[in-house]
């Protein structure tokens, strides 16, 4: 069964620091991959992800993020951070099309000032 | 884009009642949609999938008697908690999926449930 595992629980950053927030997969397939944020109490909010076209993916509010098979991994950067990107943080997976996404225990980013 | 609507947003109700979450899809059709249930700080744990017009699959351990899910249209689904209790007190969010774009997923904002 797939999964995902995001390293470190709790990651903070300065203001205008590099973001980087980790995730590991394991599939016996090749995986669809996703990067979701969440505020306090609210739902989910799509960042971008990986559906096996370009390994290198852009999604919104400056975030991206690259596939590495080798490495099994897909991690979340950000180049410059904002207070407004504190949140949680989850990566999913799916390794069949239409499957329901399978999370990760989720990352809280703090940014300060 | 795709928006999913979720009611209510927050709920309190008395143990021993029942609860229902509604999940609609706004501007498209959902064959497809998923309930998850969130602890606080924790992350999403898949319940069950519904279909419309079938039966909810649901995952090892969830009460399928106690959490009713039904899919009766392509752009409604809904959650019933039955007789709920205290420990029944969670995040409750749902994810339709959308057909037009590959591997679109769209959640609800979610319904915050408390059973005092």
């Amino acid at each position: 069964a797939q999964s995902v595992t995001q390293l470190g629980s709790h990651v903070s950053v300065s203001e205008g620091a590099l973001v980087l927030l980790r995730c590991n997969y394991s599939s016996s397939v090749p995986p669809y991959l996703f990067w979701y944020v969440q505020y306090p109490n609210q739902g989910l909010q799509l960042l971008l992800k990986y559906t096996s076209a370009a390994t290198l993916v852009k999604g919104i509010n400056g975030f991206e993020a690259e596939f590495k098979k080798s490495e099994t991994s897909f991690h979340l950067t950000k180049p410059s951070a904002h207070m407004s990107d504190a949140a949680e943080y989850f990566c999913a997976v799916s390794d069949q099309a239409g499957t329901a996404l399978i999370f990760g225990k989720g990352t809280t980013l703090s940014v300060s000032s | 884009g795709a928006v999913v609507s979720q009611h209510p947003s927050w709920v309190i109700c008395k143990s021993g009642t029942s609860v229902k979450i509604e999940c609609r899809s706004l501007d498209f059709q959902a064959t497809t949609m998923f309930w998850y249930r969130q602890f606080p700080k924790q992350s999403l744990m898949l319940m069950a999938t519904s279909n419309e017009g079938s039966k909810a699959t649901y995952e090892q351990g969830v009460e399928k008697d106690k959490f009713l899910i039904n899919h009766a249209s392509l752009t409604l689904s809904t959650l019933t908690v039955t007789s709920a209790h205290p420990e029944d007190s969670s995040f409750y969010i749902c994810s339709a999926r959308e057909n037009r774009v590959r591997e679109g997923y769209t959640f609800g904002s979610g319904t915050r449930l408390t059973v005092v």
